[in-house]
């Protein structure tokens, strides 16, 4: 595709379960970001992927968020044992290098209910 | 990375100029302006950065000042589509063993809410 892509869209859960969001990112990009933007707030960065490796993950709010990007491409965020705190748009963003402009995408809403 | 502060709102007219400021009086050598904008219910979207000199793009212009402790993102043309959340973020110009510790990573403040009224 021509942008980011996040998947899914809007995502609902229960207090305790886990979720997972995808992000495809744009082709070629060897950087990947994730942020969780609360409302009425600024995007918070959480982590960013050079290639397969997570070269910071300075952001993750605690243990129970982990994120992979196993071949380089794809991102998986996952969130275990979800709380009410975790509802907020989790946005990607991918970049070319690590000094070029960064594309993001329309973000997953997570609602814990 | 240094604090911005921004005006919280502003609302401009539709076709006319719009001047958004951002103070940045902790701003080092070494890093650079940027611009970002988020229209409602979208991600971010990059519009513009600078280190010291002026710059203009097909979106918008980039006014530094000479001392780099201010600057201001001109819309020159206002339309109501403008209507976002501006954010002026500073950040390191990245080189040698830093590209790895820091990336792309932007820390977002408040932005400024802007309103193009027709």
């Amino acid at each position: 595709g021509a942008g980011v892509s996040q998947t899914p869209s809007n995502k609902v859960t229960e207090k305790g379960k886990y979720v997972e969001l995808r992000c495809d990112p744009i082709s070629g990009h060897t950087a990947l970001y994730w942020y969780r933007q609360s409302l009425g707030q600024g995007p918070e960065f959480l982590i960013y992927f050079q290639g397969t490796g997570a070269a910071d993950d300075s952001g993750l709010p605690n243990d129970r968020f982990f994120a992979v990007r196993p071949e380089g491409s794809v991102s998986t965020l996952k969130i275990q044992r979800t709380e009410r705190g975790d509802s907020a748009v989790y946005l990607c963003a991918s970049s070319l290098g690590l000094n070029t402009e960064a594309f993001f995408g329309q973000g997953t809403r997570l609602t814990v209910v | 990375d240094a604090k911005t502060t921004q005006p919280t709102s502003m609302d401009c007219a539709e076709g006319r100029a719009a001047n958004l400021p951002c103070n940045h009086s902790t701003i080092s050598g070494n890093e650079y302006v940027y611009w970002y904008r988020q229209i409602h219910s979208q991600g971010p979207q990059y519009i513009i950065h600078g280190l010291k000199n002026n710059e203009t793009n097909e979106m918008a212009s980039l006014i530094i000042t000479e001392d780099r402790k201010s600057s201001t993102l001109i819309l020159p043309h206002a339309t109501l589509r403008d209507t976002a959340v501006y954010y002026c973020i500073v950040r390191v110009a990245l080189g040698g063993w830093r590209i790895k510790a820091a990336g792309n990573k932007l820390t977002f403040g408040g932005g400024t809410r802007v309103l193009v009224k027709p």
